[in-house]
């Protein structure tokens, strides 16, 4: 049961463009909604995260945005930089178990110079 | 200051082995979590420490994981008895009190079990 889904494995993007990975959730308990980026080798880097009670949350190039009627964020970097690149995890706490994150499969973002 | 870290970066065992990996938190942090990642996947959720109490295990695979955290900072998860399918990346992640929900990630330790 896949709580916490990303339904692009890859994402190509200009630099200088805008950059959207998407998220979709089941479980309506979920509390904060959490961005992840990975580069090899490396443990998850925290990016930005957002409260179930609000729709928007942003932090310089970075910005989140939940539609909790929909059950879905969405994360947009602008513009986007080739140190980008790496792979972008949404995480989801709450649920059966307060501490935990539930994370989703990853996306690769690639950012073309 | 000084990040999560992990120790050792690296394991190879052999199918049968014990072996122990070792999580130091980030200093004052309360809660300690451990993760499984296997490859091409999300991190997926072990067990939760608050300070040495273990508050949730239900992700543990098996009885052949334990973790402990006996004064509240360093952790160490153990495998006994080492299978083909615990090769993964083990993360340990901490957080504060405060704003618990953002967790930070030690590098992770990758298993071998050949």
């Amino acid at each position: 049961d896949q709580q916490v889904k990303q339904n692009s494995p890859s994402l190509s993007v200009q630099e200088g463009r805008i950059s959207i990975l998407n998220c979709d959730y089941t479980n309506s308990m979920f509390d904060y909604f959490l961005w992840y980026k990975k580069y090899p080798a490396e443990g998850p880097t925290f990016l930005i995260s957002i409260s179930s009670i609000k729709d928007k949350n942003e932090d310089g190039r970075f910005t989140v945005f939940l539609n909790k009627s929909a059950k879905h964020l969405s994360l947009h970097i602008v513009p986007s930089q080739p140190g980008d690149s790496a792979v972008y995890f949404c995480a989801a706490r709450g649920g059966t178990s307060y501490g935990k994150l539930t994370f989703g499969q990853g996306t690769i973002l690639t950012v073309h110079p | 200051g000084a990040g999560v870290s992990q120790s050792p970066r690296y394991k190879v065992a052999k199918r049968g082995q014990d072996v122990a990996l070792r999580c130091d938190p980030i200093s004052g942090h309360v809660s300690l979590f451990w993760y499984q990642q296997a490859l091409g996947q999300g991190p997926e959720f072990l067990t939760y420490f608050q300070n040495e109490a273990q508050l949730d295990k239900s992700g543990l695979p098996s009885d052949r994981f334990f973790a402990e955290r006996p004064e509240g900072s360093v952790s160490t998860l153990k495998i006994q008895r080492t299978q083909q399918e615990d090769s993964a990346v083990y993360l340990c992640a901490s957080s504060s009190g405060r704003r618990g929900y953002e967790q930070y990630f030690g590098p992770g330790t990758r298993l071998t079990v050949t």
